[in-house]
C-alpha cells in the first residue's frame, strides 16, 4: 500500500486481558520496527524486524510484549495479561533497506492502547 | 546508551513570530539527526534531517544545522503559521551499524496563535 497501515486505530482492553496490534508496511520495505509512546512523550523503542527475523527485542518491557512477523511483511505485536501501566500509543514504522543504507522510515498513525 | 534531550513546552507563539526548539544529544560516533512532526490525530511525519557534522536541513521553512561541537540539532523558522501548531520530536539513529532504530527525545508541543 501506500503507507504502513494498523489496525485497530483505538483499542479499549480489560486489565488482563490479551491484545493483539497488526502492523502493515510498505510493500518491499524489509526494516520493521515497533514503538511505544507514552502520553506526552516521545516514542521509545520496542523491537526491530528485518524480513522476518527478530533482531533486536532490547526495549520490550516484560516478557507479556511478544512481537512476529512470520511472513516478513505483516507485522503483529502481542500484549498477553494487559496492564495499566500498557496504555500507550504502539506505532509502527517500516524503512527501505538498500546496500545496507537506510532511506527514511514511514510510520504508521498508530494504534492507542486503553488499558481499564 | 544515545539519547535526546529537548526543550521542554509547551510552546505558544504568535503568528509570524520566530520559532526555536532547542535539541542536544548524546551518541558516540556521528549518529544521524532528524526532525518529526506530529499534527494532531496523525502520525509522525520527517519534517527534515541531517547525516553529518555542519549539514543543515530544511523543509517547509524549517531548518536545522548539525552541529557536532555543541551536539545540538536547533530547529528553527523564522514565521511561523497557525498551521505549524503540532508536537515536534527531535530523534537521532546511531552510527554504528547495528543502531537500525531511532532514539526520540520527548517532544514539544508548538501552538501557534492568529
Amino acid at each position: 500500500g501506500a503507507g504502513v497501515s494498523q489496525s485497530p486505530r483505538y483499542k479499549v482492553a480489560k486489565r488482563g486481558q490479551d491484545v493483539a496490534l497488526r502492523c502493515d508496511p510498505i510493500s518491499g520495505h524489509v526494516s520493521l520496527f515497533w514503538y511505544q509512546q507514552a502520553l506526552g512523550q516521545g516514542p521509545e523503542f520496542l523491537t526491530y524486524f528485518q524480513n522476518e527475523a527478530q533482531l533486536d527485542k532490547s526495549g520490550l518491557p516484560s516478557d507479556r510484549f511478544f512481537a512476529e512477523r512470520p511472513e516478513g511483511s505483516v507485522s503483529t505485536l502481542k500484549i498477553q495479561r494487559t496492564q495499566q501501566e500498557d496504555s500507550a500509543v504502539y506505532l509502527c514504522a517500516s524503512s527501505l533497506v538498500r546496500d545496507g543504507k537506510y532511506y527514511g522510515y514511514t510510520f504508521g498513525s498508530g494504534t492507542r492502547l486503553t488499558v481499564v | 546508551g544515545n539519547s535526546v534531550t529537548q526543550m521542554e513546552g509547551p510552546v505558544t507563539l504568535s503568528e509570524e513570530a520566530f520559532l526555536t526548539i532547542n535539541c542536544t544529544y548524546t551518541a558516540t560516533g556521528y549518529p544521524s539527526l532528524f526532525w518529526y512532526v506530529q499534527y494532531p490525530g496523525e502520525g509522525l511525519q520527517l519534517l527534515l534531517k541531517a547525516t553529518k557534522a555542519d549539514d543543515k536541513g530544511s523543509n517547509k521553512g524549517f531548518e536545522a544545522t548539525y552541529r557536532k561541537e555543541t551536539t545540538s540539532f536547533h530547529l528553527e523558522k523564522g514565521s511561523v503559521q497557525v498551521s505549524d501548531s503540532a508536537v515536534y520530536f527531535c530523534a537521532l539513529k546511531g552510527a554504528s551499524g547495528s543502531a537500525r532504530q531511532l532514539t526520540f527525545g520527548s517532544g514539544t508541543q508548538l501552538t501557534v496563535l492568529p
